[in-house]
């Protein structure tokens, strides 16, 4: 399964809102995930099954989709959520894929 | 709460071994797959292989073409990563992460720390 993450560079200011877009090559049905990576540090989990949030994620990041087309919503930017964001699904067989990233830039 | 303590890496000269471990507490170690991916300087996230629960199915991504070994520990709750023959290419940040549902082709929910394999003469 490929996954395409855009947009690539995403641009803007605290408090605004940010739109990050996971579109898979084929029906992945729900199961999608969201992580978020900053740098020197390891993948967290932020969503996944495509609209749960994991343990401990603000209500800010929200996520949507189903199928191939999948949506990070973050509703009002902090400054920590300066970051990179990957999407994976959980595929039916091996390898399992990331998408490139989206690269949330202040 | 749940903990991936990483252990192992540094620098190896091409075509050597290299042992990479993961301390896993916190959760029932022994019900989980555990799963490893990879991630090059300035680059994405790659998955290297899973390894089921008990350790009877393994599976790998295409590049390691039997280079690399998966194997756990249920006894010690630890994972471990074996690499053999290794390639310039294979220079990268190496995480250990906990499959959320169990399963081996699941969504990650715990990651280590990640410990940094650097390939080079």
């Amino acid at each position: 399964i490929v996954l395409t993450q855009s947009p690539a560079t995403l641009s803007l200011s605290p408090g605004e809102r940010a739109t990050l877009s996971c579109r898979a090559s084929q029906s992945v049905d729900k199961y999608l995930a969201w992580y978020q990576q900053k740098p020197g540090q390891a993948p967290r989990l932020l969503i996944y099954d495509a609209s749960n949030r994991a343990t401990g994620i603000p209500a800010r990041f929200s996520g949507s989709g189903s199928g191939t087309d999948f949506t990070l919503t973050i509703s009002s930017l902090e400054p920590e959520d300066f970051a990179v964001y990957y999407c994976q699904p959980r595929n039916n067989w091996p390898p399992i894929t990331f998408g490139q990233g989206t690269r949330l830039d202040i | 709460q749940v903990q991936l303590v990483q252990s192992g890496g540094g620098v190896v000269q091409p075509g050597r071994s290299l042992r990479l471990s993961c301390a896993a507490s916190g959760f029932t170690f022994s019900s989980y797959a555990m799963h490893w991916v990879r991630q090059a300087p300035g680059k994405g996230l790659e998955w290297v292989g899973v390894i089921s629960y008990d350790g009877s199915s393994k599976y790998y991504g295409d590049f390691v073409r039997g280079r690399f070994t998966v194997s756990r520990d249920n006894s010690k709750n630890t994972l471990d990563l074996q690499m053999n023959s290794l390639r310039a290419e294979d220079t990268a940040v190496y995480f250990c992460a906990k499959a959320l549902g169990g399963g081996i082709l699941d969504q990650f929910d715990y990651w280590g720390q990640g410990t940094l394999v650097t390939v080079s003469s």
